[in-house]
């Protein structure tokens, strides 16, 4: 199956602090990637649909100045929480869908993101 | 609104039993249905796929079926073992390419 890779794993920042969260598809180009959050027990909340080379799609009640997607190639998409705060503490994932898969979608293995 | 539920919340069985977990999405003009596994703290792995026009998927002891009329999805694991232990989530597509829409997810715990 096609591969997806988030970097990093698990990031511990400082209140107020930025945190960029690297989403690669390594063996396979994707035009959309999508932005996950999870928190414990709970189940993925779709927060943003990236677009290459486009603006990325926000859900609503997703702040898009608090959660700012770059898509910047075929392969990467990138998410960065600006002036992260303790709330902001969660797991996220990215997914991209493999096109001729009849819309199967790969999921990254995840980003632990710890605010103090 | 397109919701999509999965019964039980949690699942406890004793090793070699076969088991069913529920899906249910209330609009039934899906594209595709997809389960997937997670274990604690990890991403999502793809375990099956299932079209709109298919009625059911099989991978080895995994087997999930489709009835879009009612709205329904089943995945069903024979003979479950102690490493068969995750969540399982259900999600469901709408538009080729477009968002997954999951349910709640189903704690599976397997006992040796």
């Amino acid at each position: 199956g096609a591969v997806v890779s988030q970097h990093p794993s698990r990031v511990i920042c400082k209140s107020g602090t930025s945190v960029k969260i690297e989403c690669r598809s390594l063996d396979f180009q994707a035009t959309t990637m999508f932005w996950y959050r999870q928190f414990p027990k709970k189940s993925l909340m779709l927060m943003a649909t990236s677009n290459e080379g486009s603006k990325a799609t926000y859900e609503q009640g997703v702040e898009k100045d608090k959660f700012l997607i770059n898509h910047a190639s075929l392969t990467l998409s990138t998410l960065t929480v600006t002036s992260a705060h303790p709330e902001d503490s969660s797991f996220y994932i990215c997914s991209a869908p493999l096109q001729g898969s009849g819309g199967e979608q790969f999921f990254g293995p995840g980003t632990r993101l710890t605010v103090l | 609104k397109q919701e999509v539920t999965q019964i039980p919340a949690a699942l406890s069985v004793p090793e070699g039993e076969n088991l069913v977990l529920n899906c249910s999405f209330t609009d039934s003009a899906i594209y595709n249905l997809q389960w997937f596994r997670q274990d604690p703290g990890k991403g999502l792995t793809s375990l099956l796929l299932i079209q709109s026009s298919q009625r059911e998927q099989t991978s080895g002891r995994l087997n999930a079926s489709l009835d879009k009329s009612s709205g329904r999805s089943t995945l069903y694991i024979a003979a479950s073992q102690p490493g068969d232990s995750a969540t399982y989530l259900c999600a469901v597509m709408y538009n080729q390419g477009g968002k997954l829409i999951f349910g709640q997810g189903t704690e599976l715990s397997v006992k040796p």
